[in-house]
């Protein structure tokens, strides 16, 4: 099966910074990975798709990238409502794994 | 409006059965495929199982398989999940989801339901 890392684990920042998460698959898997937010209490939201694509409704501070084993979600501007967790999850092969997670965090 | 609504959760025994439900509305349900995903307590996300929307196909994460069906019922617009030999560690909230895109397994999951509780303790 192939694992998913994301770093780092949890993030500090504040309102209007740029944010990076990475996220490593320990073998290939072309550009098939997404991206989730989820906020306490809530279900997980679909932000990103195919690594690079943003689903629709999500705002454009919101990017993606990578190929491969290597990925990144990228915040361009961070807003209140982004502090939540985010989750990357390859959809190549089965099973779908996710990353552990990534906690954003108010500074 | 397209909406996921979960039901059938509960408190169980360990080895004990249950069996969760999914209702769908607002989109044409069997050309979507669907999957269960899980989250225990205070943990992150875990993929457990998928259906094509045919029902031809059928992936378990190890971590389920043998213990675990899922089903569907086009019909009826409604995914099932049949879970026997409960275990402790099966113990979260269990969500269903549409996969993004019409007969794609590949564009992440972009309706997910509001998440039905799974308690299995003695």
């Amino acid at each position: 099966d192939i694992q998913m890392t994301q770093s780092p684990s949890s993030v500090s920042a504040s309102v209007g910074d740029r944010v990076t998460i990475t996220c490593r698959a320990s073998q290939g898997i072309s550009s098939w990975l997404a991206w989730y937010q989820q906020k306490p209490g809530k279900a997980p939201k679909l932000l990103m798709y195919a690594a690079s694509s943003l689903q629709s409704g999500v705002p454009s501070r919101f990017s993606g990238s990578g190929s491969g084993t290597d990925f990144t979600l990228t915040i361009s501007s961070l807003q209140p409502e982004d502090f939540a967790t985010y989750y990357c999850q390859h959809t190549n092969t089965f099973p779908h794994t996710f990353g552990q997670g990534t906690k954003l965090e108010i500074k | 409006e397209v909406q996921l609504l979960e039901s059938g959760g509960g408190l169980v025994q360990p080895g004990g059965s249950l069996r969760l439900s999914c209702a769908a509305s607002g989109f044409t349900f069997s050309s979507y495929a669907m999957s269960w995903v899980r989250q225990a307590p205070g943990k992150g996300l875990e993929w457990v199982s998928v259906i094509s929307g045919s029902a031809g196909g059928t992936y378990y994460a190890d971590s389920v398989k043998g213990r675990f069906t899922i089903s569907r019922d086009n019909s009826k617009k409604t995914l099932y999940l049949q879970m026997n030999s409960l275990r402790v560690e099966d113990t979260a909230v269990y969500y269903c989801a549409k996969h993004y895109g019409s007969g794609k397994y590949n564009h992440g999951m972009d309706v997910w339901g509001q998440g039905t509780t799974v308690t299995v303790s003695s």
